[in-house]
């Protein structure tokens, strides 16, 4: 049971284009959600954030929609550019017993492709 | 200022063999987790530990063992490798509930 679904395997773009990324998830009980990016041979390193209580969270050129009625999430990097090409991968976590502990969920990652 | 560290780097084993992964982070994390990567299937929770002297069994746990040694350490060990258990590894830890993952481990069973 797949409750984190990135279903596009791959997109490409064109550098200075926008990218975007999408997640979806089952369960209803997610409250935080996370985008980290992965580069072949390295670990994954933490993007961008968003909150249940927002629709929106903004860092740069990194843009992350939240939509709870729909339980989908997108990922927008604006302009686009070659070293954004790797993996993303979207993950959700349930917060529960008054701690914010911090189990992820993740889905099955978005190889991203930006060519120049 | 290391962050997470993992040894080793690569590994190969044939079925039946021991060995452990070691993770080691320097940022007075709580919380730790073993993860192992498989293409199309993402990162997957194999086991966690909220804080010293805990470990918990996530989503794949079956044929690891691990050891929460102090709060820097937390080792997993396969006791009698499978080739179903060819995969990168990946030890991240947290504070709150970004993680922080290390570089990983890739690991080929024969």
């Amino acid at each position: 049971d797949q409750q984190v679904k990135q279903n596009s395997p791959s997109l490409s773009v064109q550098e200075g284009r926008i990218s975007i990324l999408n997640c979806d998830y089952t369960n209803s009980m997610f409250d935080y959600f996370l985008w980290y990016k992965k580069y072949p041979a390295e670990g994954p390193t933490f993007l961008i954030s968003i909150s249940s209580i927002k629709d929106k969270n903004e860092d740069g050129r990194f843009t992350v929609f939240l939509n709870k009625s729909a339980k989908h999430l997108s990922l927008h990097i604006v302009p686009s550019q070659p070293g954004d090409s790797a993996v993303y991968f979207c993950a959700a976590s349930a917060r529960w017993g008054g701690t914010s502990y911090g189990k992820l969920t993740f889905g099955q990652g978005t190889i991203l492709t930006v060519h120049p | 200022n290391a962050g997470v560290t993992q040894t080793p780097k690569f590994q190969v084993l044939k079925t039946g063999q021991s060995m452990t992964l070691q993770c080691a982070q320097d940022m007075n994390h709580n919380s730790m987790y073993w993860y192992r990567q498989d293409p199309g299937m993402g990162l997957r929770l194999i086991y966690y530990s909220a804080s010293e002297g805990t470990t918990d069994k996530g989503e794949v746990p079956n044929g690891y063992n691990v050891s929460r040694l102090n709060k820097r350490e937390f080792s997993l060990r396969l006791e009698s490798a499978a080739p179903s258990q060819t995969s990168v590894y990946f030890c991240a830890s947290s504070w709150g509930t970004e993680q922080f993952f290390g570089p990983g481990t890739r690991l080929t069973v024969l």
